[in-house]
């Protein structure tokens, strides 16, 4: 079954600095990616996927990511850190079920940001 | 163009109660998905519906059940309550299922069992 793996729970990161979320998944073919965020209290918001083609993928709010099948990477990357980024990251894949699919997540990852 | 709505935003219950939460999805959004997220267990997968009919189900109890309606509204019950059954419960919309995989997510439904 697919899966998806984020190694970092908690994150810290000044304002201004790059900032790099890792996630790793699990899957046999070519995998269809996501990463939404969610502030406290909120639902999920989609940042960007990746379906095929160009592998450094742009999302809103200046992040991106870049797909590396020969690691199994999706990291989501920004170059400089906005005090109001702070929010739970959350990397998910697509499954196929019997009928259709579900979206399989993470654990997620929490950026604290500071001052 | 309006987005997920779910209601309530808030609930409280009691062991042994039953609750139904309501999704009404994006305009034109046919199929309509329900995860639960609990810091145990994180995001997981309730149930998919399109065109009325349960497509998928997730490994949960039959206490979790749901249905949709002909406008595409969805609602999912949980009978019996236990306390582990305290989450967020979101609800998630596309036009059709794996309609390029356009996801939007509501807001949520915070459930707490006492």
């Amino acid at each position: 079954a697919q899966s998806v793996t984020q190694p970092d729970i908690h994150i810290t990161v000044s304002e201004g600095a790059s900032l790099e979320l890792r996630c790793n998944y699990s899957y046999g073919a070519t995998p269809y990616l996501f990463w939404y965020v969610q502030s406290p209290g909120q639902g999920l918001q989609l940042l960007l996927k990746y379906f095929s083609g160009d592998t450094l993928v742009q999302g809103i709010k200046g992040f991106e990511a870049e797909f590396k099948r020969s690691q199994s990477s999706f990291n989501l990357r920004k170059p400089s850190v906005h005090w109001s980024d702070a929010a739970e990251y959350f990397c998910a894949v697509v499954s196929d079920m019997e009928y259709g699919n579900k979206l399989v997540f993470g654990a997620g990852t929490i950026l604290r940001v500071k001052s | 163009k309006a987005g997920v709505t779910q209601t309530p935003r808030y609930l409280i219950k009691t062991r042994g109660q039953q609750v139904t939460l309501s999704c009404s999805p994006i305009s034109g959004h046919r199929s309509v998905s329900w995860y639960q997220q609990t810091p145990g267990q994180g995001l997981q997968f309730l149930f998919e519906y399109f065109s009325e009919t349960q497509r998928n189900k997730g490994n949960f109890p039959g206490r979790f059940s749901g249905r949709q309606f002909s406008n595409s509204r969805s609602e999912m019950n949980v009978s019996t309550l236990e306390l582990g059954d305290s989450a967020l419960y979101l609800c998630a919309s596309s036009l059709e299922p794996g309609d390029d995989y356009g996801y939007t997510f509501g807001s949520g439904t915070r459930l707490t069992v006492v």
